[in-house]
Order: structure tokens, then C-alpha cells, then sequence
């Protein structure tokens, strides 16, 4: 299995601009795990879905952030307007079962100028 | 968010030394987890630990779920270069509730 994919790798945006984020989980995982790194707050869960479900969006800071998964192998999470306190890495992650090992993504490196 | 406390935040040794780093939490949990994330990658699972008191061995890598419940440790035994990186511990506090990271420890191995 070729793991986690997820795109860009690298983004530079400008403030105000829209940025998506997309990730592929591996083929069969039902959980899917959104993070974002940063050095002041270090990794921090934003979203998960289960079997293409929302289940927890308490870690999205706010409404400018949103998250899909409109089917079992894509998903996106969209910053819109973007704003320089969102640059980080962002992670995405999934698993076979809630409680099982999340495998994670190289990260997206997010820069917004 | 809740973050766990991992000591030290770095650590410089020589190549050959053993190393130790530990976690804790003001919250019992019920899995203590331990990553190593590489530059520019994704963190990688290294070991989990499902039981008070469990310790389990990954090659040179050793864990420990503490007793309480509320710490864990990690300890790397005769280090080399490719063990440079971040070591995160994680924590669970329920079944199905969501992991929480410690801030991470950045080891760098001198040859």
C-alpha cells in the first residue's frame, strides 16, 4: 500500500486566499484524523470522520476552516479566507478502528504570507 | 487543547548512550502511545502500550505504561545517528477518545 498521500506537500498563499488541503487514507482505513503542527501548540487534532461521517469537529478553530470526505479514499480540509496565523503542517492520518494505529501522512506545509 | 508533559524538550548525546524521555498527564489514561517523526514526514508509530504497569520492547526502544496511569517512558538503548528526530508520547483516556500529544522531544545523536 503506498500509505497516507496526501497534496500539495508544500503551500504558499497569500492572506485572504483560499487553500485546500486533500488527502487520500489508506485503502480499507474507516477512521480519517485531520492535524495541524505547530510550534507554539504542537499537534493538534482538528477533525475526524468515520466511514465518511463527521464525528468530531471540536478541534476546528474556526468557521473559516471546513472539512468534507465525500467518499471512503478522498478528503479535503479548506481554510477560506486564509490568514498568516494558519501556516503549520498540516497532517492527515487513518485507521482501521477508532482505537487502532493512526498512520499518518507526510504533512502539507502550509505558508500563507 | 490538553497537551501531555514530555520531558526533555531536547536532548545532545553521543552515538553508543542510552537515552530516556518520559510523559505525564494530569488525566488517567487507558493507552499511552510513542511516535518518532522524521523532518518532513508524518509521526511513526513505535510502540503502544494498552496496560498499567505493561512494558514492551521494540528492538533498542523501550516502553513503560506507568503505573498510575497518568506517565510513561521511553528508553533508547545504544543510540545511532538514524535515531535523530522528535519522539512524541501520546495519550488515550477512553475507548474511542481522541489521542492527545505531548510537546515532543528532539533527540540529536552525535557520531
Amino acid at each position: 500500500d503506498a500509505g497516507v498521500i496526501q497534496s500539495p506537500r508544500h503551500e504558499v498563499t497569500e492572506m485572504g486566499q483560499e487553500v485546500t488541503l486533500r488527502c487520500k487514507p489508506i485503502s480499507g482505513h474507516d477512521y480519517l484524523f485531520w492535524y495541524r503542527q505547530t510550534m507554539m501548540r504542537g499537534l493538534e487534532l482538528l477533525i475526524y470522520f468515520n466511514n465518511n461521517v463527521p464525528i468530531d469537529d471540536s478541534g476546528m478553530p474556526e468557521d473559516r476552516f471546513s472539512a468534507k470526505m465525500p467518499n471512503a479514499s478522498f478528503s479535503t480540509l479548506k481554510i477560506q479566507p486564509s490568514e498568516p496565523r494558519d501556516s503549520a503542517v498540516y497532517f492527515c492520518a487513518s485507521s482501521q478502528g477508532v482505537d487502532n494505529e493512526q498512520f499518518f501522512g507526510p504533512g502539507t506545509r502550509l505558508t500563507v504570507l | 487543547g490538553q497537551q501531555l508533559n514530555q520531558s526533555p524538550q531536547s536532548m545532545f548525546i553521543q552515538e553508543g548512550e542510552d537515552v530516556s524521555m518520559n510523559c505525564t498527564s494530569s488525566s488517567i489514561f487507558n493507552t499511552w502511545l510513542w511516535y518518532k517523526q522524521d523532518p518532513g514526514e508524518g509521526p511513526v508509530l513505535l510502540i503502544a502500550l494498552y496496560k498499567a504497569g505493561e512494558l514492551t520492547s521494540n528492538g533498542r526502544l523501550t516502553a513503560q505504561f506507568g503505573i498510575t496511569r497518568k506517565d510513561s517512558f521511553l528508553n533508547i538503548s545504544a543510540s545511532i545517528p538514524s535515531d535523530v528526530g522528535i519522539y512524541f508520547c501520546a495519550g488515550r483516556e477512553t475507548s474511542g477518545s481522541r489521542l492527545t500529544f505531548g510537546e515532543g522531544t528532539q533527540l540529536t545523536v552525535n557520531p
